[in-house]
């Protein structure tokens, strides 16, 4: 199955700033999916990144506040702008990992203050 | 409106005896349906799943069970083991029996089960 690697793995920021998250996946894949897991909530589907083309995002999320990127087939990033106490989650990437169901990242553990 | 539910926030159970993780859904269009585990700081692991045109399905100590009827489904772990103790996750997906790994299925997740085993 495909390996990801995520990173940060945790960071505390100031409100009205942005963070970047990486993930790496060590072979290529079609599609990156990016998900959020709010405190004592499920995993929520934030967008889905395909290679060349502009991220498909789900209802209630935006591109301005969650722009992503996806210069490759192994490579995406989600940008979580102008944070607010609101946006402290964890963040996943995930990728399809054929007949295995889907392999996830370790995660971003983000805290807005 | 939550889609995937997992009633059960947290489950202790002694070691050596069967964990039973419940999940029930909502869309009849749901029709693969996996289960995850997590462990805290680390992403969710897939460990099984389970097509709408089956009831069971079998690897190692972990079985899961669907009842379509009762839009219900369970993943037993016999026998219990301390490693056992995990988040778990019921996760669903329409794949419109196409479901062959390519990577365009988004899956619904339910808020997670807090497994802990005993020794």
């Amino acid at each position: 199955s495909a390996v990801i690697s995520q990173k940060p793995s945790r960071d505390i920021c100031q409100r009205g700033t942005s963070l970047t998250i990486q993930c790496q996946v060590d072979s290529q894949v079609t599609m990156m999916f990016w998900y959020r897991q709010q405190p004592g909530q499920s995993l929520t589907l934030i967008a889905t990144a395909n290679q060349g083309s502009e991220a498909t995002y789900e209802s209630g999320f935006v591109i301005d506040k969650f722009p992503i990127s996806r210069p490759n087939l192994t490579f995406s990033t989600l940008t979580v702008s102008n944070m607010s106490p609101e946006d402290s989650s964890i963040y996943l990437c995930s990728v399809d990992t054929t007949g295995y169901g889907y392999t996830f990242g370790s995660g971003t553990r983000l805290t807005v203050v | 409106d939550q889609q995937v539910k997992q009633n059960s926030p947290s489950l202790s159970v002694q070691e050596g005896r069967i964990s039973i993780l419940n999940c029930d859904y909502t869309n009849s269009m749901f029709d693969y349906f996996l289960w995850y585990k997590k462990y805290p700081a680390e992403g969710p692991t897939f460990l099984i799943s389970i097509s709408s045109i089956k009831d069971k399905n079998e690897d190692g100590r972990f079985t899961v069970f669907l009842n379509k009827s009762a839009k219900h489904l369970s993943l037993h772990i016999v026998p219990s083991q301390p490693g056992d103790s995990a988040v778990y996750f019921c996760a669903a997906t329409i794949s419109d029996g196409a479901y062959s790994g390519a990577g365009s299925y988004q899956l619904t997740f339910g808020k997670g089960t807090k497994l802990s085993v005993i020794p």
